[in-house]
């Protein structure tokens, strides 16, 4: 089965570093490109950037380009989302997605489960 | 950007009406165009790709439709289980850019 699971819930201060994760299973996962999407409470959602496992190539939202930084470890089917300093603004369901290609037209056709970050003080 | 506009952004109707969203792109994007539907609580699920493709185990009572700037969600034959968030999101070039999302409401 493919899927997309992604690290669970954290609760973190203002001013704290924070790393989520997205692991891939049942694909290559080498060969197709992982995106990031926030959902703040009671909102739409907003592309944050994605990454290509196979190469490391990353591109940004321009609303999230030096907030956020995705990474992935492809030895372990792994992508990243961190934070090096979380604020209040910052809480909010973060899900990652896998970009399907070809076969779905560049659609996000697999969503991991999500992963709540609540930040306060 | 390309930006994303959704009409409506709320509507409200019973079992068995048909649904139409639409969705207007800032630039034209061809048909590189995905429709999401998100229940609460829950991440959101492909419904439709480039346009007017039904994705795999999707029921056929939904289907999408436009090219260039232009686009259309229908569900032909509203059910229960369908009462979600409906998301456009243009697949055409980075970044990429969501809508801001329709809400289908029971009346």
């Amino acid at each position: 089965e493919v899927q997309l699971v992604q690290s669970g819930a954290e609760v973190k201060k203002p001013g704290e570093s924070l790393k989520i994760s997205c692991k891939g299973s049942g694909y290559s996962f080498t060969s197709y490109w992982i995106g990031w999407v926030r959902q703040m409470p009671g909102k739409g959602l907003e592309w944050m950037g994605i990454i290509y496992p196979g190469d490391s190539d990353t591109r940004y939202s321009p609303s999230f380009q030096g907030q956020v930084t995705i990474s992935a470890d492809k030895s372990i089917s792994t992508a990243y989302l961190q934070w090096s300093s979380l604020k209040a603004s910052d809480t909010a369901m973060y899900y990652c997605a896998r970009r399907g290609g070809s076969s779905s037209a560049d659609a996000f056709d697999i969503w991991g489960q999500g992963t709540m970050v609540t930040v306060s003080s | 950007d390309i930006q994303m506009t959704q009409s409506p952004s709320s509507v409200s109707a019973s079992v068995g009406d048909r649904v139409t969203i639409t969705c207007r792109a800032s630039q034209g994007i061809s048909s590189w165009l995905a429709w999401y539907q998100q229940k609460p609580g829950k991440a959101p699920k492909l419904l439709i790709y480039a346009a007017s493709s039904l994705q795999s185990g999707v029921p056929s009572r939904f289907s999408g439709s436009g090219s260039g700037t232009d686009f259309t969600l229908t569900i032909s034959s509203l059910q229960p289980e369908d009462f979600a968030t409906y998301y456009c999101q243009q697949a055409n070039s980075f970044p990429l850019t969501f809508g801001q999302g329709t809400k289908v409401e029971i009346k």
